[in-house]
């Protein structure tokens, strides 16, 4: 069975900094897509990024890249110039390409972005 | 992106009573739909997953007796929260797929139940 991991409940970054949210996973499938998510306090989950597991460049959307290590089986989420609305909880999960579009998500990471 | 609604946004019921959530999809048809509960500051826990026509197909430990889920057409899924009780409080998320396997799955904004 896959698994995501995120090992930091919270996180803090300033204003304009950089920050990066772990995630790693485990899977014995090849062939398999990463994606994360925001969830603001509104609970809508807000898709931000995506990677599939035979892309050979890492993804990037806007302030979002993904650091995708494929032998490390992780799949960190990079915000670049952190801004206040990205102040929010962020999940890692993944889809295997045969699993009936099932997605299995990390426990998430707090993130505060501070002044 | 593609979006899903989900109704009510919240509801507050007495407990034994049933409660009904919706879930559309309103730009594209959704081949499945799946319905999700999060607890304060928990992740996302797949209850069912809800193929259009078919009968839902219900994770391990979720009473499909309890959450009744029905995906009457390529639009709506809805979840039925039987004879709730304040343990089902809870919120509750639905997300809809057109099926390709880049495709990420779409999500409702929550429905938010509080069984007193």
């Amino acid at each position: 069975a896959q698994k995501i991991t995120q090992t930091q409940p919270g996180m803090f970054v300033q204003e304009k900094e950089a920050v990066t949210l772990d995630c790693t996973y485990d899977t014995s499938d090849q062939s398999y897509g990463l994606f994360w998510y925001k969830q603001p306090s509104s609970g809508e989950m807000i898709f931000l990024i995506y990677q599939g597991s035979y892309d050979e460049q890492n993804a990037t959307e806007g302030r979002y890249s993904l650091n995708f290590q494929k032998a490390r089986k992780s799949a960190n989420l990079v915000i670049s110039a952190s801004q206040l609305g990205d102040s929010a909880m962020y999940f890692c999960a993944m889809k295997l390409t045969g699993g009936g579009n099932k997605l299995t998500f990390g426990t998430g990471t707090q993130l505060k972005v501070e002044l | 992106g593609a979006v899903v609604s989900q109704h009510p946004s919240r509801v507050i019921c007495k407990s034994g009573t049933s409660v009904k959530i919706e879930c559309r999809s309103l730009d594209f048809q959704a081949t499945t739909m799946f319905w999700y509960r999060q607890f304060p500051k928990k992740s996302l826990m797949l209850m069912a997953t809800s193929n259009e026509g078919s009968k839902a197909t219900y994770e391990q430990g979720v009473e499909k007796d309890k959450f009744l889920i029905n995906h009457a057409s390529l639009t709506l899924s809805t979840l039925t929260v039987t004879s709730a009780h304040p343990e089902d409080s809870s919120f509750y998320i639905c997300s809809a797929t057109p099926g390709l396997a880049k495709e990420t799955q779409y999500f409702g904004p929550g429905t938010r139940l509080l069984v007193l």
